[in-house]
């Protein structure tokens, strides 16, 4: 069974700090995602990844960044965190080039609170 | 516009069968519709993916009309342990493959 693993379940950060949230995949997915979901909206696609070293930009990349220097790992980059940056992100990983004929799988989140 | 839409919520019974439709009026030819179940506190869970027409499997099925602009996940004789929000994820043509998520629609099964 896939197992997509992110670092923190809850993490409380500061203003302008620089966060940084991890996921790792076990099942050598090329794909992995960042999304982050707020109520009544769902989720939305922060950044993913193809493959080591390749990103590209989701719907909402403002203020985020992102890595992946190794195929198992992609983390995710608050570069000086925001109030508005106080959500639940999910990172998730699938298989092969196709982005949207292949399931994701999903770690189970981590809620971030900026104060 | 890319857009996903489906019902904010839906309530049922257990042991009727419900339905939940998704539109999406500007999906990608090559793309699927997909569908997840997600309860508190965990993340999204896959349910079912199809293309076109109908697909089926152990838990749920999927109806895709020729046009491709809407599909319906259905769920057989749901249980209490169904109440979860469930999401519809399509793809859109837009460079690069787009991944829209719906909203979410809530689904609250009661005794």
């Amino acid at each position: 069974d896939v197992k997509v693993t992110q670092s923190s379940r809850y993490l409380v950060k500061r203003t302008g700090e620089k966060v940084f949230l991890e996921c790792v995949q076990d099942m050598d997915h090329e794909n992995m995602f960042w999304y982050r979901q707020d109520p009544g909206l769902g989720l939305r696609l922060i950044y993913f990844s193809y493959d080591v070293k390749m990103k590209e930009k989701g719907d909402i990349p403002e203020g985020y960044s992102v890595s992946r220097e190794k195929k198992e790992r992609f983390s995710l980059i608050l570069e000086s965190a925001s109030t508005n940056q106080t959500s639940m992100y999910l990172c998730a990983s699938s298989l092969g080039r196709s982005l949207s004929n292949q399931p994701q799988h999903f770690g189970d989140g981590t809620r971030l609170s900026i104060l | 516009l890319a857009k996903t839409t489906q019902p904010i919520s839906m309530d049922s019974y257990e042991g009727q069968e419900v339905n939940i439709t998704c539109s999406h009026n500007n999906i990608a030819t090559n793309d699927y519709i997909t569908w997840y179940q997600q309860f508190p506190s965990q993340g999204p869970r896959f349910i079912i993916q199809g293309y076109k027409t109908k697909v089926t499997n152990e838990v749920a099925s999927l109806f895709i009309p020729a046009d491709r602009k809407s599909s319906t996940l259905s769920l057989p004789r749901v249980s209490l342990s169904d109440t979860a929000v469930y999401y519809c994820l399509v793809g859109f043509s837009g460079g690069y493959n787009k991944l829209i998520f719906g909203a979410g629609t809530r689904l609250a099964v009661h005794p």
